[in-house]
C-alpha cells in the first residue's frame, strides 16, 4: 500500500520563475491538502482539494494555485516566485474533506529553494 | 483557531528520562486536536486524534491528555529512548473540517 508520494524532492528556482509540485495520495484517499513549512515555523495550511475542487484555503496569495485530477493526485503551482517562498512543501492526504477526526497522512515533502 | 502555542520549543533529555510538553489553544469552537511526530528526513506521522474533554490516549510509552475547557493538551513520553528524538507537533481544529493549524512544535533530543 503506497503512502503519500511527492515529487520532486528538491528543486532550485530563481525569483520570478514558476514551479509545479506534485502529490499522489495514499491509496483510497480522496482529499489532498498542501502545507508550507518555512524555517522555524510549523506547517502552514495552503489549501485543500476534494472532488477536483479547492474546498478550503489558508492565508496565501493567488500566486499559489492548485489542481486535483480524477485519480485524486494533486499539483501545487506557485507563480512569480519570491525568496520568501523557499520552504518545505508538504502534501497530506485523507479520506473525506469534512472530517476533523481523520488523521492526515503526509509525504516527505518537496524542498524548494528560491535564489 | 489561530493561536496555537507549544512549549518548550526544544528539550534535551537523557535516555530513560520521562518528559512532557504542552500544546495550548483557544478553547472556543474546538472540534479536535491532532498530535504528530516528525522525525528528521521523514514525513510527519499521526500519534493521536483527540476530541473529548478529559480524554486520554496511549500508544506504547507515549500518552496524551486533553482539556478542552481550558484549552491545552499534554504529551508525555515515559522512559525516553533515542528513537523518540523528533519534533512533536500539535494541531487543533476549530470546525467540521480537517484543516489543521499547527503549532511550531517541540523538538525533542534524547541522548543515549
Amino acid at each position: 500500500d503506497a503512502g503519500v508520494t511527492q515529487s520532486p524532492t528538491h528543486l532550485i528556482k530563481t525569483r520570478g520563475q514558476q514551479v509545479t509540485l506534485r502529490c499522489s495520495p495514499k491509496s483510497g484517499h480522496d482529499t489532498v491538502s498542501w502545507y508550507q513549512q518555512a524555517l522555524g515555523q510549523g506547517p502552514q495550511f495552503i489549501f485543500q482539494y476534494y472532488e477536483e475542487e479547492e474546498r478550503q484555503r489558508g492565508n496565501f496569495p493567488d500566486r499559489f494555485s492548485g489542481h486535483q485530477f480524477p485519480n485524486y493526485s494533486s499539483e501545487l503551482n506557485v507563480n512569480a516566485l519570491l525568496l520568501g517562498d523557499s520552504a518545505l512543501y508538504l502534501c497530506a492526504s485523507s479520506l473525506g474533506a469534512g472530517s476533523s477526526t481523520g488523521e492526515l497522512f503526509f509525504g516527505e515533502g518537496s524542498r524548494l529553494t528560491v535564489l | 483557531i489561530l493561536n496555537v502555542e507549544q512549549s518548550p520549543q526544544s528539550l534535551h533529555v537523557q535516555e530513560g528520562d520521562s518528559t512532557n510538553f504542552t500544546c495550548s489553544f483557544p478553547s472556543s469552537n474546538f472540534y479536535a486536536l491532532h498530535w504528530y511526530r516528525w522525525e528528521t528526513a521523514k514525513s510527519p506521522e499521526a500519534l493521536f486524534v483527540m476530541t473529548l474533554n478529559g480524554d486520554e490516549k496511549k500508544k506504547g510509552r507515549i500518552s496524551a491528555t486533553l482539556n478542552t475547557k481550558e484549552g491545552y493538551s499534554y504529551l508525555y513520553i515515559k522512559g525516553s529512548q533515542p528513537e523518540d528524538s523528533a519534533t512533536y507537533l500539535c494541531a487543533p481544529i476549530g470546525g467540521a473540517t480537517n484543516k489543521l493549524i499547527f503549532g511550531t512544535g517541540t523538538l525533542l533530543a534524547v541522548q543515549p
